[in-house]
């Protein structure tokens, strides 16, 4: 079965530095992954996604990702973390009709 | 555009009354479907669309229904609310062609509290 683990709730970091939420998958066949985030009071909004190819993805507002089949992994990433990057991020799984979601990790950036 | 929109922004309902979710999107996109948020849980799949008169089940689809009448809207119908159907539910709409690969839009949500 289909699966995807956000294993931090919480991720803190200052601002300027550089910030890592982490995600790994457990899908059977080619794994189809995407980023998104959620402002407050907001929808969610594509930031990137991995379908083929180079392993490092860039994205939206300076994000990129690292996809790592061996430790089955989809690390988003950024150099240099921004106030404004602070909201609920949610790394998903596409599988024929059904996106399959993490539980979310809340992302803090503290000026 | 305005892309996907969902009405009401809120809702307050009394368990075992019924009431629609409304969505609509201006993209042309054949695939749209409904996922409900939970604290803790991510989103999960309702229902789902791809194309006109064309539904099937998701995860969590008890307590639900959905109908394709058009292209441009996909209305979600709770049929006796229950307290357990409190959450904020969100439509969403991708491109058919290609659609493993291509991300979904989403509407801004719903809020439902059902007392």
């Amino acid at each position: 079965a289909q699966s995807v683990a956000q294993p931090e709730d919480q991720v803190n970091v200052a601002e300027g530095n550089p910030l890592t939420v982490k995600c790994t998958y457990s899908v059977s066949g080619n794994p189809y992954l995407f980023w998104y985030v959620q402002y407050p009071n907001r929808g969610l909004q594509f930031l990137l996604k991995y379908i083929t190819g180079d392993n490092l993805v860039k994205g939206s507002y300076g994000f990129e990702a690292e996809f790592n089949k061996s430790q089955t992994s989809f690390h988003l990433k950024k150099p240099s973390a921004l106030v404004s990057d602070s909201a609920l991020y949610f790394c998903a799984v596409s599988v024929a009709n059904n996106l399959f979601f993490g539980t979310g990790t809340r992302l803090t950036v503290i000026p | 555009n305005a892309g996907v929109t969902q009405t009401p922004k809120f809702q307050v309902l009394k368990t075992g009354q019924s009431m629609t979710l409304q969505c609509a999107q201006d993209m042309n996109h054949e695939y749209m479907s409904w996922y409900r948020q939970d604290p803790g849980m991510g989103l999960r799949l309702i229902h789902y669309s791809v194309g006109a008169g064309i539904t099937d089940q998701g995860e969590v689809p008890n307590g639900y229904n959905v109908s394709r009448s058009t292209t441009e809207d996909f209305p979600l119908r709770l049929l006796s609310a229950a307290p357990s159907q409190t959450s904020v539910y969100f439509c969403a709409s991708r491109p058919r062609t290609g659609s493993v690969y291509n991300e979904q839009f989403f509407g801004p949500g719903t809020r439902l509290t059902v007392l």
